[in-house]
């Protein structure tokens, strides 16, 4: 049982590339999220999805996209990095009911735009 | 303002010594109450849940909701330097956690 899992965990990228990252859970959770983490600003929630084939965006959704194809798998997209997206990538997954929403969160991915 | 506010730290205090961490909320409709620890490159995990106002306690940790004051903390006894990690608090909204932006915590051996 493996949790959430996260690809890649390190990446460096220049201005204008394009990447994706991969997020997976076993525990067949229906909602599940992806973060940003930066020094002082705590986790901004990016796009989140409430199950398969739907997303929403987040508090700061602008130059990312999100795909949610299969209920074990989110994928976050960047299609033209800028270095303010420079930092800490996280992705969640949660069993949410009306008295509960633990969330598991994966080990997180690095990104640097230079 | 921000729906939750949590001071930032770092807070540094001796091993043994008793630990407050809080915060503080603006949405009144808030019902349930977490706290996640956060090792140094590592994601988030829960530590403790709430419901309402009262406290829980789990081993040397104790969760405290004041709703009239809008105000939550996090108690720990006893501290030592294994507690050493950034502590976020979260409050339920409709399809998302509110997070505050989570206090670094030192415990000096």
């Amino acid at each position: 049982n493996a949790g959430v899992t996260q690809t890649p965990k390190f990446r460096v990228l220049k201005t204008g590339q394009s990447m994706t990252l991969l997020c997976a859970q076993d525990m067949n959770h229906e909602y599940m999220y992806w973060y940003r983490q930066d020094p002082g600003m705590g986790l901004r929630l990016i796009h989140y999805s409430v199950g398969e084939g739907t997303t929403a965006k987040g508090e700061v959704p602008d130059g990312y996209n999100v795909s949610r194809l299969k209920k074990q798998n989110f994928l976050l997209g960047l299609e033209s990095a800028a270095p303010s997206q420079t930092s800490v990538y996280f992705c969640a997954s949660s069993y949410r009911t009306s008295s509960t929403d633990t969330q598991y969160f994966g080990p997180g991915t690095r990104l640097t735009v230079l | 303002q921000k729906e939750v506010e949590q001071d930032p730290g770092p807070l540094s205090v001796p091993e043994g010594a008793i630990v407050s961490l809080n915060c503080t909320y603006s949405n009144s409709a808030f019902q349930y109450f977490m706290w996640y620890r956060q090792y140094s490159r590592k994601g988030p995990e829960l530590l403790m849940y709430t419901y309402s106002s009262g406290n829980k306690e789990d081993g040397r940790f104790t969760a405290q909701v004041d709703k009239s004051s809008k105000y939550i903390s996090l108690f720990i006894r006893d501290s030592q330097p294994s507690d050493s990690a950034t502590y976020l608090c979260a409050m339920r909204g409709n399809y998302q956690l509110i997070w505050g932006a989570g206090t670094k915590l030192i415990i000096k051996p």
